[in-house]
């Protein structure tokens, strides 16, 4: 079955860097690839989402690309600011329309 | 509005009590699922809900039993509950033909001692 692998467990950057967190998965055949974000002691959030048959979305700060030939997905933030500090999490659709999520990754915005 | 609620928030149950978790969503989806988070682990699907009346396993429901009482209710039971059960437990619902977000619940954290 799908397999979803995020990296790095914990990113710390100064504030106004750029943020990179990047996801593999195994399966072929996915075709939907999200990502949460989760702040604490909150539910996950939808913040962006990209499908297989695009390389890059984009929403202000925030973008997603997909390398299908790699079968990696990464989330890109730009400009980082004290609210972006949470959990995220990239997913990965399997054959059964399930979503399969990597273990999370704890972005922490230095000021 | 209230989106997708869950009860209780908090729950401490000794080894071999019961107890249901009760989720509800007031977006008219069709789609229901009950999520387990631990630490290190991201989310794990413990079972989900296509439609009102059926019901399905997902990647860990050993331990556990669901109800979807209607279109916007959708239980998890734990009939004996064991410490490995120790997690904070989200629900969620998506509109089936829709968008493909799951929109998520607060969650409840639940301990087994």
């Amino acid at each position: 079955g799908e397999n979803v692998e995020q990296h790095p467990s914990t990113l710390s950057v100064q504030e106004g860097d750029s943020a990179v967190i990047k996801c593999t998965y195994s399966d072929s055949a996915s075709n939907y690839f999200p990502w949460y974000k989760q702040e604490l002691g909150k539910g996950p959030q939808l913040i962006i989402d990209i499908r297989s048959n695009v390389g890059e979305k984009k929403d202000q700060r925030i973008a997603v690309t997909l390398n299908k030939t790699a079968k990696h997905f990464s989330l890109h933030i730009t400009e980082t600011q004290p609210e972006d500090s949470a959990v995220y999490f990239c997913a990965a659709r399997d054959s059964n329309y399930q979503l399969i999520w990597g273990a999370g990754t704890k972005l922490i915005i230095k000021p | 509005n209230a989106g997708v609620t869950q009860t209780p928030k908090f729950q401490v149950l000794k080894t071999g009590q019961s107890m249901t978790l009760q989720c509800a969503q007031d977006m008219n989806h069709n789609s229901m699922y009950w999520y387990r988070q631990d630490p290190g682990m991201g989310l794990r699907l413990i079972y989900y809900s296509a439609s009102e009346g059926t019901t399905d396993k997902g990647e860990v429901p050993n331990g556990y039993n669901v109800s979807r009482l209607n279109k916007r209710e959708f239980s998890l039971r734990l009939e004996s509950a064991a410490p490995s059960q120790t997690s904070v437990y989200f629900c969620a619902s998506r509109l089936t033909g829709g968008t493909d977000t799951q929109y998520f619940g607060p969650g409840t954290r639940l301990t087994v001692l």
